[in-house]
C-alpha cells in the first residue's frame, strides 16, 4: 500500500470546467506539496500546505489534517493546465500523479 | 521568484563513464538540496538530502558510492553518477530550500546510458 494515494489517475476535462484532484496519505505530516509536471519533465511547486487552504490564481489547495486528505482544485480550467499533478508528503512520499488533459 | 537551474537538461553517455549533474540556486541560498529520480510512468523517488558543508544523507537502497553528491556551497549541489550503466538511465531532478518553508525544483536531467 502506498503512503500517498491520488485520485483520479487520469482526468480529461473540457475547457472551463472545475477540476478536483484528491490526495490521501497515511503517514505523519509536516507539510504536503502539490507539484505540477509538464510533458518535458520540469516540475513546478504549486503549493506547500500544513493546514487550511491556499489560493493562487485559479488554483486552490486544501488540507484536512484529521482526515489525512488534501484536494487541489482548478477553476475555469484551460488547456495550458494539462500536466501531471503530484501530491507529495514531507518531500519524501510521492503519489503516482494525476494526468490532466484539458480539451479546448 | 526563486529559481533553480539544473544542467544539463539531457545527457547521453557511454556505459562505464561518469556523468555530473549540477543544481544551482540562482537568487537564494539553498541550505538544503534534495535529489530525486523518476522512472518512466512512475513518480519521484527521493535519493538523498544534502546540507551545505556536510555529507549527504542517502535513502535506503541508494548506493552512495555510485551516486556522489556534493553540496560545497549554498548555491551549488552536484550529483555524479559514477561508472554509469544502462539501468541508471532515468530522469534526475533536484530541489532546493532555504528555510524549509518553500521548495523550488530544477527542470530535471534526462540521462541515457548507452
Amino acid at each position: 500500500k502506498n503512503e500517498v494515494e491520488q485520485s483520479p489517475q487520469n482526468l480529461t476535462a473540457q475547457e472551463g470546467e472545475f477540476i478536483t484532484i484528491n490526495c490521501s496519505y497515511s503517514v505523519g505530516i509536516s507539510a504536503l506539496h502539490w507539484l505540477q509536471q509538464h510533458p518535458g519533465g520540469g516540475i513546478v511547486s504549486l503549493f506547500m500546505l500544513s493546514s487550511g487552504k491556499k489560493k493562487h490564481g485559479r488554483l486552490i489547495a486544501t488540507i484536512n489534517i484529521q482526515e489525512k486528505h488534501s484536494s487541489l482544485h482548478i477553476t475555469a480550467s484551460h488547456p495550458r493546465d494539462s500536466a501531471v499533478y503530484i501530491c507529495a508528503v514531507n518531500q519524501f512520499y510521492f503519489g503516482t500523479g494525476t494526468s490532466l488533459t484539458v480539451i479546448p | 521568484g526563486a529559481v533553480v537551474s539544473q544542467h544539463p537538461s539531457r545527457v547521453i553517455c557511454k556505459s562505464g563513464t561518469s556523468v555530473k549533474i549540477e543544481c544551482r540556486s540562482l537568487d537564494f541560498q539553498a541550505t538544503t538540496m534534495f535529489w530525486y529520480r523518476q522512472f518512466p510512468k512512475q513518480s519521484l523517488m527521493l535519493m538523498a538530502t544534502s546540507n551545505e558543508g556536510s555529507k549527504a544523507t542517502y535513502e535506503q537502497g541508494v548506493e552512495k558510492d555510485k551516486f556522489l553528491i556534493n553540496h560545497a556551497s549554498l548555491t551549488l549541489s552536484t550529483l555524479t553518477v559514477t561508472s554509469a550503466h544502462p539501468e541508471d538511465s532515468s530522469f534526475y531532478i533536484c530541489s532546493a530550500s532555504t528555510d524549509g518553508n518553500g521548495y523550488t525544483f530544477g527542470s530535471g536531467t534526462r540521462l541515457t546510458v548507452v
